[in-house]
């Protein structure tokens, strides 16, 4: 049984940095087709994409969000962090991690790629 | 970046109804289109992959087509579980990187 779960602090301050971490079970980050990805939601508001990462370690990041964003992982651990520098009150939001499920098209010469499992997600807010 | 919009925004339909969404990407990107649910304070379900592929388990009254730039998400058959918000998602290969469209919130008139 695939499961995710996202742990991390329910409240910072601004200019404070946000560390996540997404603690994966039934599934291992070593496994070449899948990886991890977060992804949060304002309240009321769309989903956005942050970042993630895949078993060699290769990792994206949000062209918007990318100088804010550091993606990590452990595999020993079956874990995946995330922080976030310099919070601000705009970044208040549920954030989720999400399992990547990635696969090479040879006819296309491209990835497929969605998120096949998801985390109960963790509402984070940002005030002082 | 590629950028992905989605009409309508929001909907009314009853039980039963046929309830269509579109979704469109800036530029093609053939099939490499996602559809998810999302349920009053839960997380999203992916229920339709590359464009047209229904998730395994998910019902049958739903269905996704197009590709290059224009996408269509249909529910054939509106049920009062199918009360939710939809997004499409899109992963560009070169440069990696994920967007979502904005989302259409079904409702039940």
């Amino acid at each position: 049984q695939v499961t995710l779960k996202e742990s991390g602090p329910v409240l910072v301050k601004p200019t404070e940095t946000l560390t996540l971490t997404c603690t994966v079970s039934g599934f291992s980050l070593s496994n070449a087709r899948m990886g991890v990805s977060w992804i949060r939601q304002p309240p009321g508001k769309a989903l956005e994409w942050l970042a993630h990462i895949f078993s060699n370690d290769e990792k994206s990041y949000s062209t918007s969000l990318k100088s804010r964003l550091t993606i990590s992982k452990d595999t020993s651990k079956s874990q995946v962090v995330l922080t976030m520098t310099n919070m601000d009150p705009v970044d208040t939001a549920t954030y989720y991690c999400a399992r990547i499920l990635r696969y090479y098209d040879y006819i296309w010469g491209s990835y497929r790629f969605y998120f096949d499992y998801w985390g109960q997600g963790t509402l984070v807010t940002v005030s002082s | 970046d590629i950028q992905m919009t989605q009409s309508p925004s929001s909907l009314s339909a009853s039980v039963g109804d046929r309830v269509t969404i579109t979704c469109q990407a800036s530029q093609d990107i053939s099939n490499y289109l996602n559809w998810y649910q999302q349920k009053p304070g839960k997380a999203p379900k992916l229920l339709i992959y590359d464009a047209s592929n229904l998730e395994t388990g998910v019902p049958s009254r739903f269905s996704g087509s197009g590709s290059g730039t224009d996408f269509t998400f249909t529910i054939s058959s509106l049920q009062p579980e199918d009360i939710a918000t939809y997004y499409c998602q899109q992963y560009d290969n070169l440069p990696r990187l994920v967007t979502f469209g904005p989302g259409t919130k079904v409702d039940i008139k």
